[in-house]
């Protein structure tokens, strides 16, 4: 089945540490993206990714950090710098300017 | 600054309603816009895109128009059924400089609600 993985679905840390969250898909999509989702303010871009090796800042990008070291995979790590990490949080693959697909998400809880 | 509003933020309609969710952009330089569904916990799953050549796409009982000189676009959901309840959320593909970085601007979405 051709898709995109998040794993895990539920993450809880204690404040200070660094997670990382994977994201892989097997649609063979250039670009990747990963955006933020707390309740009432919608989907806010993180980072995003055009090509291996490449990506950018979205509008959200301060205490996170990315590498696309391969094609089908994208991971974030939220870093300690995050003033507020715990929300929902969603990979989404593309071919660059057609349909995004999402992945489950996984939800972040640091106390 | 790209801007993408829905309205209203929730909807209640009786099973078998013809319905309609609107979602406006502020940015004309509009590439695609995206209409998705999201259940309660759940990723987003995809319904229609509709390129910037495009007025319309049609899935089932679902119609998404485009309207870029008017900044709006438009879901009909035709016949609705209790399990259409979830939430819709639509996002717009900008231009930059005639190019598409690929990059969506969600709106807050509107909460669905299809009561038999």
């Amino acid at each position: 089945d051709g898709g995109i993985t998040q794993s895990p679905k539920y993450l809880f840390r204690k404040e200070g540490q660094n997670v990382t969250l994977s994201c892989e898909q097997n649609l063979n999509h250039d670009a990747m993206y990963w955006y933020r989702q707390d309740p009432g303010q919608g989907l806010r871009l993180i980072y995003y990714s055009q090509i291996v090796n490449d990506f950018q800042k979205g509008d959200i990008a301060e205490g996170y950090s990315v590498s696309r070291e391969k094609k089908e995979s994208f991971p974030l790590t939220v870093t300690s710098a995050q003033k507020n990490p715990t929300a929902f949080y969603l990979c989404a693959s593309s071919i660059l300017g057609y349909e995004q697909y999402f992945g489950p998400g996984t939800r972040l809880t640091v106390t | 600054k790209q801007e993408v509003t829905q309205i209203p933020a929730a909807l209640s309609v009786p099973e078998g309603e013809n319905l309609v969710l609107n979602c406006s952009f502020t940015d004309s330089a509009i590439y695609n816009l995206q209409w998705f569904r999201q259940d309660p916990g759940k990723g987003l799953t995809s319904l229609l895109l509709i390129q910037s050549s495009q007025r319309e796409q049609t899935s089932g009982r679902l119609n998404a128009s485009l309207d870029k000189s008017s900044g709006r676009s438009t879901l009909y959901i035709a016949a609705s059924q209790p399990g259409d309840s979830a939430t819709y959320l639509c996002a717009g593909g900008f231009n930059a400089g005639g190019t598409s970085y690929g990059k969506l601007t969600f709106g807050q979405g509107t909460i669905l609600t299809v009561h038999p």
